[in-house]
């Protein structure tokens, strides 16, 4: 069975400031994707990132990135200079290769200080 | 185009009654799954229907069951309802596209209160 784990439930942040979220899994496949979600009070759950197991490098979108260490299964989302914006639940997800399937976290909730 | 969407967006039943929440995927995805969220937690996979057929399940009683319609869009029927299935059901669809990976996105939702 796969497992998600999301130690943190909530972090704050100063605005333009940055900060690390953190998430370790495990599963025994060998080709899966993880992902970070984002979940705002609007209930949408929206696609931060997204790494694939089989690269190397770690992923970014704009002050989005990821820190994947493949061996210590554990793959964190660095947010850069913090918005207001930002605040919302993040949840780490797991899938497998050519599965849509995901396996979710417990979420870490964000917040952001003015 | 609109993405998915997701009907209604909340609703109230009482114990025991049955409750069909539906959802109209993405146009040109073929695949919905179903997922429960409970307040607090992280979403569980219900079920995932493809070609009209439950593809994969989750760990959820034969109370929760689904359709999927030759335009892709699917429903979820919970019967005898209970208490904790209070939570925010979400579909997501998704189309595989191939060495490119999956393609998925979710619908905002539907708040279910059972009383």
């Amino acid at each position: 069975a796969q497992t998600v784990t999301q130690s943190q439930p909530e972090m704050s942040v100063q605005e333009a400031e940055t900060v690390t979220l953190s998430c370790t899994y495990d599963t025994s496949e060998s080709d899966y994707y993880l992902f970070w979600y984002k979940q705002p009070p609007s209930r949408q759950m929206i696609l931060v990132i997204r790494q694939e197991a089989y690269k190397q490098q770690n992923a970014t979108e704009n002050r989005f990135s990821v820190n994947f260490q493949k061996a210590a299964k554990s793959f964190s989302l660095k947010i850069s200079d913090s918005q207001l914006g930002d605040a919302a639940m993040y949840f780490c997800a797991l899938s497998n290769f050519g599965n849509e399937k995901l396996t979710f976290g417990t979420g870490t909730r964000l917040t952001i200080i003015p | 185009d609109a993405g998915v969407t997701q009907s209604p967006t909340h609703l109230i039943k009482t114990r025991g009654q049955q409750v069909t929440l539906r959802c109209s995927p993405k146009s040109g995805h073929d695949t919905v799954s179903w997922y429960q969220q409970a307040l607090g937690q992280g979403p569980q996979f219900i079920f995932q229907y493809y070609e009209e057929e439950e593809r994969q399940r989750g760990n959820f009683p034969d109370r929760f069951s689904g359709h999927q319609f030759p335009n892709y869009s699917s429903e979820l029927n919970v019967n005898a309802l209970l208490l904790g299935d209070s939570a925010l059901y979400l579909c997501a669809s998704s189309l595989d596209l191939g060495l490119a990976g999956i393609e998925q996105y979710f619908g905002p939702g539907t708040r279910l209160t059972v009383t």
